[in-house]
């Protein structure tokens, strides 16, 4: 089990956007649409914000976005807001009933 | 709504076994569909996935861990408990029991997070 790839750290402006990648392998982010994102800010626990490669639980902003292409799904954030500060942690299936978290991202709102 | 607390000591000698317990309230262990789960961030780290437990027994283990762990669940008493032997100090971390809609990471109600430390 190999954790996902994901930048360490993403920035952006009030308003702008910003987006982060999570690059895993045929046999976990390509091969199922099992991928979610969380959002943690410091000494809170994880919070989930995206689930199944797009969808949104309810409650979370529309602003918060997901997609997928290949190996590789993506956590597009729009309309930066102060209060999305926060690292953001992507998973995902590897199938035989295990996930995987990737090394997660440090999103700063300049 | 469903709430999860971990409980269990935050101090481990190396070489002894990690245990902790987490007890499920507004809602039944034992309402099926949902996988117990625990998680774990070493200090200013990322998550990594420990391992799952559904009310009847069945348990997934993430295989780095596997041979260390042992998870079980007591539905009369609501709860679900992580043992992790033979602890050194890589295993300090906030471990983190939650719930799982799918058992594929679809994971929306969280614990608080317990922070335990294996030092002598």
């Amino acid at each position: 089990q190999s954790a996902l790839t994901q930048p360490p750290s993403a920035s952006g402006s009030p308003g702008q956007s910003v987006t982060i990648s999570c690059t895993g392998t045929s046999s976990d982010v390509g091969g199922y649409n099992d991928v979610s994102w969380y959002q943690q800010h410091p000494g809170k626990a994880p919070k989930l914000m995206i689930y199944e490669v797009t969808r949104r639980p309810s409650g979370v902003p529309d602003r918060f976005s997901g997609s997928k292409s290949g190996n590789t799904a993506s956590l597009t954030v729009s309309g930066l807001q102060a209060e999305d500060e926060a690292d953001y942690y992507c998973s995902s299936y590897e199938g035989s009933n295990t996930v995987v978290f990737g090394g997660g991202t440090k999103v700063t709102v300049l | 709504q469903v709430q999860l607390q971990e409980s269990g000591p935050g101090l481990v000698k190396p070489s002894q076994t990690l245990s902790l317990t987490c007890t499920v309230s507004g809602g039944s262990i034992n309402n099926g569909g949902y996988y117990w789960t625990w998680i774990r961030q070493h200090p200013g780290k990322g998550l990594e996935w420990i391992g799952n437990i559904f009310y009847t027994g069945s348990t997934y283990y993430n295989p780095s861990l596997k041979g260390r762990i042992t998870m079980s669940v007591d539905t009369s008493k609501n709860q679900f408990s992580l043992k992790l032997n033979s602890v050194t100090a890589a295993d300090t971390a906030v471990y983190y029991c939650a719930r799982d809609n799918t058992i594929r990471g679809l994971i929306m109600v969280w614990g608080q997070g317990t922070l335990v430390t294996a030092s002598s």
